[in-house]
């Protein structure tokens, strides 16, 4: 029973380029939550989707993020344009679909550097 | 807002020894507690969790009470060992119909032999 898979572990980019993160849920969950843990911080929510649904991207900044959880394939948070500033860990975490179910289940979460 | 506030570290204790790690919690309603711990280079494992006021929550010898009257969720251990050095991160949920967590900035517990 696989957990919560991220890919790639490490990602390297220059001022201007775009990252993509992935994020595939622990099997049967189809609710998919990203937090960023800049340096020294702890993790700060950024969005929540449910297939093919934003539901909350409060956390969000409003220029250059965007995330999506298509119907098939996994979920993806994109940062356009990356600045020094976005360099972080960024997580994924899943939860079933259970009214009530709370818990959330992290994956091992994507270093973003950017030089 | 919803908030949750730890003890800084880190907190350095020598095998064996006893651990507190303070938190306390601002929220409306009735959130649930958790605590999550991250090893080096890793990502975040739950600990444990309590989902209502005086439940506890324990697991691997860890143990924290959800205390409504001082919003606090504390953790404790009896006996710390080396292989405890990690990152304790205090979260709640507001369980307002969907989970998103809130969290502490984190305390760093080191343990020497």
């Amino acid at each position: 029973n696989a957990g919560v898979m991220q890919n790639p572990r490490h990602l390297v980019r220059r001022r201007g380029q775009e990252a993509r993160l992935r994020c595939s849920p622990m099997k049967g969950h189809s609710h998919v939550y990203w937090y960023r843990q800049l340096p020294e911080e702890g993790l700060k929510f950024m969005v929540y989707l449910q297939k093919e649904n934003i539901i909350d991207e409060s956390g969000m900044p409003k220029e250059r993020f965007s995330a999506e959880f298509p119907k098939e394939g996994p979920s993806i948070l994109r940062i356009q344009q990356v600045v020094r500033g976005d360099s972080a860990a960024y997580f994924c975490a899943s939860s079933p679909p259970t009214r009530g179910q709370d818990t959330q289940y992290f994956g091992p979460g994507t270093r973003l550097t950017v030089l | 807002g919803n908030s949750v506030t730890q003890m800084e570290g880190p907190v350095t204790l020598s095998e064996e020894a006893f651990l507190t790690i303070n938190c306390t919690y601002t929220a409306t309603g009735y959130p649930s507690l958790f605590w999550y711990v991250q090893y080096p280079g890793e990502g975040l494992q739950l600990l444990l969790k309590a989902t209502k006021a005086d439940d506890k929550g324990s697991n691997k010898g860890f143990e924290a009470t959800y205390r409504k009257e001082t919003t606090s969720f504390h953790l404790e251990k009896g006996s710390v060992q080396v292989s405890d050095s990690a990152v304790y991160f205090c979260a709640l949920s507001p369980n307002s119909g969907y989970s998103t967590l809130t969290f502490g900035k984190g305390t760093m517990l080191l343990v020497s032999p």
